[in-house]
């Protein structure tokens, strides 16, 4: 059974710095492209980032650009997303997804992430 | 702004039929058979419903079907249940910066 679990979310500043992580289970995590989707309160979805399955490729919504990174190790079939340079409109729930270019036929239950001083 | 728009709200009857629309332009929807379809219940992960653009995955009802014309795509839901009661979003791969959108949402209320 596929699963993906998050971990990692919180209370943060403005201006702070958290780390998303999402462990993978249930798959060959490495054959995968793997995306960041997120949902702020009461608000639609919103693509942020994904990855290639080796870490060659990464892309970024041009809102998180030069703030956040993307990044995974296959070793420890694990996903993560460095957010630095924090804002209130970062607010959202984070959900891991397997997969790219809208395809996503597996989730993660989600991560809160509140800015907020 | 959604760069993909959707009706905010559609409702229906059990075991109607209705259908969401979700439209683009040339750069996402009209241009590319890379159109999803997610269905979120409150405090829920989105479920995958449809993909490129009239795909099922396993185990999805075939009440769920979707199509696309031109730059607009749509979902319909026939038969409709009281557990389709949901928020329904179309998303697709766009060749802008962006590379993926999603729409805004559509609110399904079955009456």
């Amino acid at each position: 059974e596929v699963q993906l679990v998050e971990s990692g979310g919180g209370l943060v500043q403005p201006g702070g710095s958290l780390r998303l992580s999402c462990a993978a289970s249930g798959f060959t995590f490495s054959s995968y492209w793997m995306s960041w989707v997120r949902q702020a309160p009461g608000k639609g979805l919103e693509w942020v980032a994904n990855i290639k399955q080796d870490g060659s490729e990464k892309y970024y919504v041009d809102s998180v650009k030069g703030r956040f990174t993307i990044s995974r190790d296959n070793a420890k079939n694990s996903l993560y997303l460095q957010m630095n340079s924090l804002r209130a409109e970062d607010t959202a729930v984070y959900y891991c997804a397997r997969g790219r270019s809208g395809y996503y036929p597996y989730w993660g239950q989600g991560t809160l992430v509140t800015v907020s001083s | 702004q959604s760069a993909l728009t959707q009706p905010a709200s559609v409702s229906g009857s059990p075991g109607q039929s209705i259908t969401i629309s979700c439209t683009g332009t040339s750069s996402d929807v009209g241009g590319y058979n890379y159109v999803s379809w997610y269905q979120q219940h409150p405090g829920k992960a989105p479920k995958l419903m449809i993909y490129d653009v009239s795909n099922r995955p396993s185990g999805v009802s075939n009440r769920f079907s979707g199509s696309k014309s031109g730059n607009t795509a749509s979902l319909t839901i026939s038969g409709l249940q009281a557990e389709d009661e949901a928020d329904y979003y179309c998303s697709s791969y766009t060749s802008s910066s962006t590379l993926e959108v999603f729409g805004g949402g559509t609110k399904l209320t079955v009456l």
